[in-house]
C-alpha cells in the first residue's frame, strides 16, 4: 500500500536561510508522482513542485527544489532563501498510476514550518 | 484564470442533519476529487467524480455522496452528520489527462462544524 512519511512536526528556520523538509515515500508502483503542497492558516492547498517517479533530473520551481532519492524513496523539498510568507504546513503526496489519469493523492502528515525574522 | 472556488466556506450543522457542499473546478478541469482533513486523521481522499461518474472512492461510509455535473461542478452531500465530520473538506481539479504531469488544484475548503 502506498504510504508517505513526514518525521519532522516543526521546523523553525531564519529569514533568507535554507531548510529542507523531509519525507519519504513507499510503493510498489513504478509508475508514480510526488507532490508537495503548502497550506497557509487560511486552509488552501497550495501546489509548489512536483516530480515524476522517472525522471531523470531533480524538480526545481523558484526557490523550490525537489531532492530526488529513488533508491532510497526519499522526496525531500529544500527551500533556499526562506521568507516569513514561507511560514506554513508542507503537506508531501503521492500518486500512482500516473499513466491511468486517476487522481487520488495519499498525503503525509505535515510539517510544520516557522520563519523567524 | 480563476481557481477552484468551494461554497459555503463555513458552515455550522447539528448531529443528525445532512450538508451539501459545493465545488466548481478551474475551467476545462474535467476531474473533481473530495479530501477531508482532521486533526487527528490528517488528509484523507474521499472520493473522485470524472465525467460525471465516480471513478474512484476512499474508505468512508456511505454517509459520504457526491455527484459531478455536466459542466464538471461537483457537490458533496454527507446524511446524518456526527460529531466527528467536524472536518476542512477540500475540492481538487485536474485535467485529468493519462500524464505524468497532471496536477490537482484545490480549493479554499469548505469548513465544517458539527454540533
Amino acid at each position: 500500500a502506498q504510504k508517505i512519511t513526514q518525521t519532522q512536526p516543526g521546523m523553525f528556520v531564519q529569514e533568507k536561510e535554507a531548510v529542507t523538509l523531509d519525507c519519504t515515500y513507499d510503493t510498489s508502483d513504478p509508475s508514480y508522482g510526488l507532490f508537495w503542497y503548502k497550506q497557509p492558516s487560511s486552509g488552501e492547498m497550495i501546489f509548489l513542485i512536483y516530480q515524476g517517479s522517472y525522471d531523470q533530473q531533480n524538480a526545481t520551481e523558484g526557490r523550490y527544489s525537489l531532492n530526488f532519492q529513488k533508491a532510497r524513496k526519499s522526496a525531500n523539498l529544500v527551500i533556499s532563501a526562506s521568507q516569513l510568507g514561507d511560514s506554513a504546513m508542507y503537506f508531501c503526496a503521492m500518486r500512482e498510476g500516473m499513466n491511468t489519469g486517476f487522481q487520488k493523492l495519499v498525503f503525509g502528515t505535515g510539517t510544520r514550518l516557522l520563519v523567524s525574522p | 484564470k480563476a481557481g477552484v472556488t468551494q461554497t459555503p466556506r463555513y458552515l455550522i450543522k447539528t448531529r443528525g442533519q445532512q450538508v451539501t457542499l459545493s465545488c466548481s473546478p478551474i475551467s476545462g478541469h474535467r476531474s473533481v476529487s473530495w479530501y477531508q482533513q482532521t486533526p487527528g486523521q490528517g488528509l484523507q481522499f474521499l472520493f473522485e467524480y470524472f465525467s460525471e461518474t465516480q471513478r474512484n472512492k476512499g474508505n468512508f461510509p456511505g454517509r459520504f455522496s457526491g455527484r459531478q455535473f455536466s459542466n464538471s461542478r461537483s457537490e458533496m452531500n454527507v446524511s446524518t452528520l456526527e460529531l466527528g465530520d467536524s472536518a476542512l473538506y477540500l475540492c481538487a481539479s485536474s485535467f485529468s489527462r493519462s500524464s505524468s504531469t497532471d496536477t490537482q488544484y484545490f480549493g479554499p475548503g469548505t469548513r465544517l462544524t458539527v454540533l
